[in-house]
């Protein structure tokens, strides 16, 4: 069956520290892939999506970045953590076509202190 | 642009209480249109969705109908629980487009 992974579930990061947040999905190849944040009252920015390995499309211009080292995994990252990248953050694989559809994982819920 | 507006809540409501939350949105061409639900604490979880105009979509008592001459696709139930506390987004997708979300409408329903 086709699952997503995301994780951690949570995390608390110091300013300025760096990030990872890892994202893979089974059961499929060549998935479209992408990133959102959830922020409170401003529902779902997307970020970032990556039609195959090496591609990222960038929506938003931020101080987090994306790569895609496998086909089927997606990782958001970011040199520095700033307050204002506090927020839920989710991965989603997205089949497209005649029945688009998304599949999201558990969601990662970071808060920058 | 694309784009989704929906009803700001928080919508309060009663248990067995009829529920419409509003949806429309702005498109070129034809998109698919989506309800998705997220409980506490969880990721997104799709809800319903249509692909065409007319199309009525359903799922745990859950209804929502594909209108293009109003370009809507308001979500409804006639009798919510407490277990239909949850935030609620509506969603198109178009011509292979990442899905664009509205900004979520909180629902909390006591007994």
């Amino acid at each position: 069956s086709q699952t997503i992974h995301q994780w951690p579930a949570t995390l608390v990061q110091p300013v300025g520290s760096p990030l990872s947040l890892e994202c893979t999905v089974e059961g499929t190849s060549n998935p479209n892939l992408y990133w959102y944040r959830q922020a409170a009252g401003r529902g779902l920015q997307l970020l970032f999506y990556s039609v195959g390995i090496g591609q990222i499309s960038s929506e938003v211009p931020q101080n987090l970045s994306a790569s895609r080292p496998q086909d089927r995994q997606f990782i958001l990252s970011s040199k520095k953590l700033l307050l204002s990248d506090s927020g839920f953050y989710l991965c989603a694989w997205v089949i497209q076509g005649g029945q688009t559809e998304a599949f999201f994982g558990q969601g990662t819920r970071l808060t920058v202190v | 642009g694309n784009s989704v507006t929906q009803m700001e809540g928080p919508v309060t409501l009663s248990e067995e209480a009829f529920l419409t939350i509003n949806c429309t949105y702005t498109a070129t061409g034809y998109p698919s249109l989506f309800w998705y639900v997220q409980y506490p604490g969880e990721g997104l979880q799709l809800l319903l969705k249509a692909t065409k105009a007319d199309d009525k979509g359903s799922n745990k008592g859950f209804e929502a109908t594909y209108r293009k001459e109003t370009t809507s696709f308001h979500l409804e139930k006639g009798s919510v629980q407490v277990s239909d506390s949850a935030v609620y987004f509506c969603a198109l997708a178009w011509a292979g487009t990442a899905l664009i979300f509205g900004k979520g409408t909180t629902l909390s329903v006591s007994s």
